[in-house]
């Protein structure tokens, strides 16, 4: 079993719909949280950080941290086809530095 | 500000071969971080450098190696190339220590071996 599980998709939404990517872990002893999205042929770019559990808002994006359930989320609201990439969740611990753990990342192609 | 640069871009191998991959840091950026990329197994971590030292290392085997330089300019080498090398290897970088802030990666550099 991975310690980061993902649902790969492909998720496939019209425009303006609200999108939810989850992602589950085995690991207690992971503290931050992050969401990267990653566009064709392109390095991952950094949407969400968030540390221990609750909530964290940044205009159309919010990411839930539930530490009691291991589980994560990211919600983007009224989607736009420019959120069209691969949404990838990653965590690390106190003490595994900047040793991300990755979940495969989920497709999502937001239909105009 | 630019962003993580790394270079070269794109390169094609021969098995057997050995490939240095270079990346350029934020400016003002201490921590360097290398993953590699496959379709099969995703993003793995290979190794974490902070002032020039050696910080974290994946589970990758010693064909696998870094270094940082005092301008915190890192490089990565893997010699006797394998077909399963073949990846998109990236370059992140942050402003603090390990285990601290946001890790920014570069657009990666993607390797072929044949």
């Amino acid at each position: 079993q991975k310690e980061v599980e993902q649902d790969p998709g492909p998720l496939s939404v019209p425009e303006g719909a609200i999108v939810s990517l989850n992602c589950t872990y085995s690991n207690s002893a992971f503290q931050y949280f992050m969401w990267y999205r990653q566009y064709s042929r392109k390095g991952p770019e950094l949407l969400m950080y968030t540390y221990s559990s609750g909530n964290k808002e940044d205009g159309r994006f919010t990411a839930q941290v539930d530490k009691s359930s291991k589980y994560i989320s990211l919600f983007i609201r009224d989607s736009q086809p420019s959120d069209s990439a691969t949404y990838l969740c990653a965590m690390s611990g106190q003490s595994s530095g900047d040793k991300l753990t990755f979940g495969t990342g989920t497709r999502l192609a937001v239909r105009p | 500000k630019a962003g993580v640069t790394q270079t070269p871009r794109y390169l094609i191998k021969t098995r057997g071969q050995q490939v240095t991959l270079s990346c350029s840091p934020i400016s003002g950026h201490r921590s360097v971080s290398w993953y590699q990329q496959t379709p099969g197994q995703g993003l793995q971590f290979l190794f974490e450098y902070f002032s020039e030292t050696q910080r974290n290392k994946g589970n990758f085997p010693g064909r696998f190696s870094g270094r940082q330089f005092s301008n915190s300019r890192s490089e990565m080498n893997v010699s006797t190339l394998e077909l399963g090398d073949s990846a998109l290897y990236l370059c992140a970088s942050k402003a603090g220590g390990p285990g601290t802030g946001e890790l920014f990666f570069g657009e990666g550099s993607r390797l072929t071996v044949l």
